[in-house]
């Protein structure tokens, strides 16, 4: 079964609007949450990442939020532009594993 | 930089033909992974190999062997392709260490009819 749960499968947001996509988690031993962003027909790129001793990080337009008591981050997408649209997979390691966990992805649409 | 290049970028299949998607990286990276992406199910790890001569099962291995003789080359085989497994397939790889960045291939889309 999937390791991280993510959420919504789609959305679609107006220009300048606020995208936000949320994933939770169950192992508590994960320590490093990236958050990959791809393009139709290419492969997906990191994003932004975050470790659990912080709550944010911020990125230009681009935000991750992390609540550890509750095992959940979200990825918001400040001033949405059409550039942004793509499918946004979160995702969850641990320093012990070679392995990522992926989400099964969110395809976000930004109409101008 | 190339990066991490796959070879084919198409291909359709007939039911029980095999073949060999070739992934190739020139970073130097220890790690390599085979995923497969198909709608609303996200990247599923098949196999990945955390240096020359070693391989690993990951979540979804079944129907699958791979291969990594060389530490820049790892290579996905179909034994005998079924139409399930119809798919993208992505490469990627990432440095030894911990917590560091996946680089990814372009991807292979596979069809099998």
């Amino acid at each position: 079964q999937q390791q991280v749960k993510q959420s919504p499968q789609s959305l679609i947001v107006q220009k300048g609007g606020i995208s936000i996509i949320n994933c939770a988690y169950e192992n508590t031993a994960f320590d490093y949450f990236p958050w990959y962003q791809q393009f139709p027909g290419k492969g997906p790129a990191l994003l932004i990442a975050i470790r659990p001793d912080v709550s944010e990080k911020k990125e230009g337009r681009f935000t991750i939020s992390f609540n550890k008591s509750a095992k959940q981050f979200s990825l918001h997408i400040m001033d949405s532009q059409p550039g942004d649209s793509a499918t946004y997979f979160c995702a969850a390691s641990w320093s012990n594993d070679y392995k990522l966990s992926f989400g099964a992805g969110t395809t976000v649409t930004v109409r101008a | 930089n190339a990066g991490v290049t796959q070879t084919p970028k198409f291909r359709v299949l007939k039911t029980g033909q095999s073949m060999t998607l070739l992934c190739a990286q020139d970073m130097n990276h220890e790690y390599m992974y085979w995923y497969r992406q198909d709608p609303g199910m996200g990247l599923r790890l098949i196999h990945y190999s955390v240096g020359e001569g070693t391989t690993a099962k990951g979540e979804v291995p079944d129907g699958y062997n791979v291969s990594r003789l060389k530490k820049q080359n790892f290579l996905l085989g179909l034994e005998s392709a079924a139409p399930s497994q119809t798919s993208v397939y992505f490469c990627a790889s990432k440095p030894s260490g911990t917590n560091t960045e996946a680089f990814f291939g372009q991807g292979t889309r596979l069809t099998v009819v």
